[in-house]
C-alpha cells in the first residue's frame, strides 16, 4: 500500500523568508513523487515531480523539492516566498515499483504568506 | 490548449436525486482520473481509465457511483439516488499515458446534496 503524509495542516511564513513545507510517503515499490498547488476556487496545478535521477527537483514558480530516500520525505520548498504564494499544497506519490497508476495524495498544507 | 474542462462547475440537488457529471479531457490524453475532494481533505481516487483497457472501479465508494467514458474522450460520472455525504468537489484529471505522466487536473464540480 501506498501513502502520503503531510504533517503541517498550515504553514505560515513572512514574505521573503525561505520557506519548506513537509512531506513523508510509504510506499513497497519505487515512489514517483509529485506536488500540486490548489488556489481558491481554481483545480490543482502541478509543480513538479521526482520519477528518478537527481534528488534535487526544480519546477514551476521557483519551487523545489528534494526527494530523500533514507528519510522517505519529499519536501517542498522555496528561497524566498512571495505573498502569491499563499495556497493550498498537496504531496502526492505513486508506487511505480508496485505497478500502481494510483495517486495517492495527502490531506494539503495550507501555507500563508505574511507581507 | 485547452486544459481539462468539467460540468458544471456547481450543482445543487436534493437527497435522493440523480446527477451526471462531465469531463473532458485534454485532446490525445488516454488515460482519466475521478477524484472525489471532500470539505479539508485530500483527493480520494474514485475510477481510472486508460484506452480501451477495462476501468479500474476500485475506488468508487458504492453502487450508487458509476463513470463512463466514450474512447478516449468524455467521461461522465453518475451518482444514483445521491446522499449528504456525496457532498463534495469531484476532480477529473487526465494524463497522456498512465505511466509517469502527469495528470491534469479540471477546475472540479462542486456537488451540494440538501
Amino acid at each position: 500500500a501506498q501513502s502520503v503524509a503531510q504533517p503541517e495542516d498550515q504553514v505560515n511564513v513572512a514574505e521573503g523568508n525561505p520557506l519548506t513545507v513537509k512531506c513523508t510517503y510509504s510506499v513497497s515499490g519505487n515512489p514517483y513523487l509529485f506536488w500540486y498547488v490548489q488556489y481558491p476556487n481554481r483545480g490543482l496545478q502541478f509543480l513538479l515531480k521526482y520519477i528518478t535521477g537527481d534528488n534535487l527537483v526544480k519546477g514551476s514558480y521557483g519551487f523545489e523539492a528534494e526527494f530523500n530516500k533514507s528519510q522517505t520525505s519529499f519536501h517542498l520548498k522555496k528561497p524566498s516566498a512571495l505573498v502569491s504564494d499563499s495556497a493550498l499544497y498537496f504531496c502526492a506519490v505513486r508506487d511505480y515499483g508496485a505497478g500502481s497508476y494510483q495517486l495517492t495524495f495527502g490531506k494539503g498544507t495550507k501555507l500563508s504568506v505574511i507581507p | 490548449g485547452a486544459g481539462v474542462s468539467q460540468s458544471p462547475s456547481n450543482k445543487v440537488t436534493e437527497k435522493g436525486k440523480d446527477v451526471e457529471l462531465r469531463c473532458d479531457p485534454i485532446s490525445g490524453h488516454t488515460a482519466l482520473y475521478w477524484y472525489r475532494q471532500r470539505l479539508g481533505q485530500g483527493l480520494e481516487f474514485l475510477i481510472y481509465f486508460q484506452g480501451n483497457s477495462a476501468p479500474d472501479k476500485s475506488g468508487l465508494p458504492s453502487d450508487r457511483f458509476s463513470a463512463e467514458r466514450t474512447g478516449e474522450s468524455v467521461s461522465t460520472l453518475t451518482i444514483q439516488r445521491t446522499q449528504q455525504e456525496d457532498s463534495a468537489v469531484y476532480l477529473c484529471a487526465s494524463s497522456l499515458t498512465d505511466v509517469v505522466e502527469t495528470q491534469y487536473f479540471g477546475p472540479g464540480t462542486r456537488l451540494l446534496v440538501l
